[in-house]
């Protein structure tokens, strides 16, 4: 059964910093790209960021609004994925997910179930 | 980036009824569109991906249909457990973008 468990979420004063991490089991995880999503209280989803699989040199992509404040990054060797999140701001408050990315497609097939980031001072 | 956007926003409807959501994107995406449904306090669960193929174990009352620019999801007949809110996503080109949402109600 393929699972996605988050955590490292928490509250945090504008300016600081906070790693998520996700723990990916049941599936090969080295296979597959995986993203970071967030969604603030009462919103809609948005992407932060990508990371591929080793075949495609664990390159990035990351929304502009996090690009150069967030990175995302992965352990395949531990089944895990990170996000370093740095200079927080409070519009950053939300759940974030982190979702696999379907082989072939990229869509996301599978989800974890959340982790809250609450950034207010 | 491309934008998409979703009609209705809010769509009240009868369990039993057909219902029908569109997502228009800002120029063309090919086929590289998914929807998700995502119910209160949970995460999104992948519906549909490539415009049209229902995802493994996802009832066959869904369906999606477009390319291009203009897609569609439709739910044949509505059951209790359908009313969520559902997002278009494209695929085509960083950043990946959803849709606002759709709200789904119980008339």
């Amino acid at each position: 059964e393929v699972q996605l468990v988050e955590s490292g979420g928490g509250l945090v004063q504008p300016g600081g910093s906070l790693r998520l991490s996700c723990a990916a089991s049941g599936f090969t995880f080295s296979d597959h790209y995986m993203d970071w999503v967030r969604q603030a209280p009462g919103k809609g989803l948005e992407w932060v960021a990508r990371t591929r699989n080793k075949a495609n040199s664990y390159s990035t992509e990351y929304a502009a609004s996090v690009k150069g404040r967030f990175t995302i990054s992965r352990d395949d060797s531990k089944n895990s994925l990170y996000l370093q999140m740095n200079s927080l701001k409070t519009e950053d408050t939300a759940v974030y997910y982190c979702a696999r990315g379907a082989v072939g497609t990229r869509d996301f097939d599978y989800w974890g179930q959340g982790t809250l980031v609450t950034v207010s001072s | 980036d491309i934008q998409l956007t979703q009609s209705p926003s809010f769509l009240s409807a009868s369990v039993g009824d057909r219902v029908t959501i569109t997502c228009r994107a800002s120029r063309g995406i090919s086929s590289y569109l998914a929807w998700y449904q995502q119910k209160p306090g949970k995460a999104p669960k992948l519906l549909i991906y490539a415009a049209s193929t229902l995802q493994s174990g996802v009832p066959s009352r869904f369906s999606g249909s477009g390319s291009g620019t203009e897609f569609t999801l439709t739910i044949s007949s509505l059951q209790p457990e359908d009313f969520a809110t559902y997002y278009c996503q494209q695929l085509s080109s960083y950043p990946i973008t959803f849709g606002q949402g759709t709200r789904l109600e119980i008339k």
